[in-house]
């Protein structure tokens, strides 16, 4: 089993539709989780944050964590063209960012 | 503010050859982290420095790499002798790491150098 684990994609949402993101993670441990979005050819940059259950809103995007199921998802509203990129989910194990192998995400004009 | 710098952007370089990536990390940050991206392994973390001491190498591949730190504001990557499977993007990122706030682990990537080695 992987440490992290996401979909790989390619994701397909039209223009103005909510896109999901789902992220899985192994350590039980981890206490915070962060998304990155990865542009072709580009360095990752951070979206944002989340460390407790629930939901976390931040513009047009929210992230969820539900500790139980060791799931972490992103939601994207009002999706734009844009928004495609590859999203990364990286839990904090131990000190250390244990990134996923990205979900690349195609917004459709 | 000058966010990670890294060089060189690209570099090419045939096997055998010793290849030498920089980094230097935002000004204040305490935390330094070499990574490797790759098609097939995604991005993986090689080391990583806090107060300009290794913390972990586990993700070092083998023998070949090393990374030093010899002050807040520089860090390199070397590999010696190069091999083509070491053809990758590395990035090196940073972060302000403050004990007990969750949201210090937030890390500032660079913008990477992309090796090739023929």
């Amino acid at each position: 089993q992987k440490e992290v684990e996401q979909n790989s994609g390619p994701l397909s949402v039209p223009e103005g539709a909510i896109a999901s993101l789902n992220c899985t993670y192994s350590d039980r441990g981890s206490q915070s989780f962060f998304w990155y979005r990865q542009y072709s050819g580009k360095s990752p940059e951070l979206i944002m944050f989340i460390y407790s259950n629930g939901d976390k809103e931040d513009g047009r995007f929210t992230a969820q964590l539900n500790k139980a199921s060791q799931y972490v998802s992103l939601l994207i509203r009002d999706s734009q063209p844009s928004d495609s990129a590859t999203y990364l989910c990286a839990p904090n194990q131990g000190g250390k960012l244990i990134f996923g192998q990205g979900t690349e995400l195609s917004v459709k004009p | 503010d000058a966010g990670v710098i890294q060089s060189p952007r690209h570099e090419v370089t045939e096997m055998g050859q010793e290849v030498t990536l920089r980094c230097k990390p935002i000004s204040g940050h305490n935390s330094l982290f070499w990574y490797r991206q790759t098609m097939m392994r995604g991005l993986e973390l090689l080391i990583y420095f806090n107060n300009n001491v290794p913390i972990d190498d586990s993700g070092m591949p083998e023998d070949r790499f090393s990374a030093k730190m010899p002050n807040a504001s520089f860090s390199t990557l070397k590999i010696q002798p190069s091999e083509p499977r070491d053809s990758a993007v590395y990035f090196c990122a940073s972060s302000l790491r403050v004990s007990g706030d969750r949201s210090s682990y937030e890390q500032y990537f660079g913008p990477g150098t992309r090796l090739t080695v023929t």
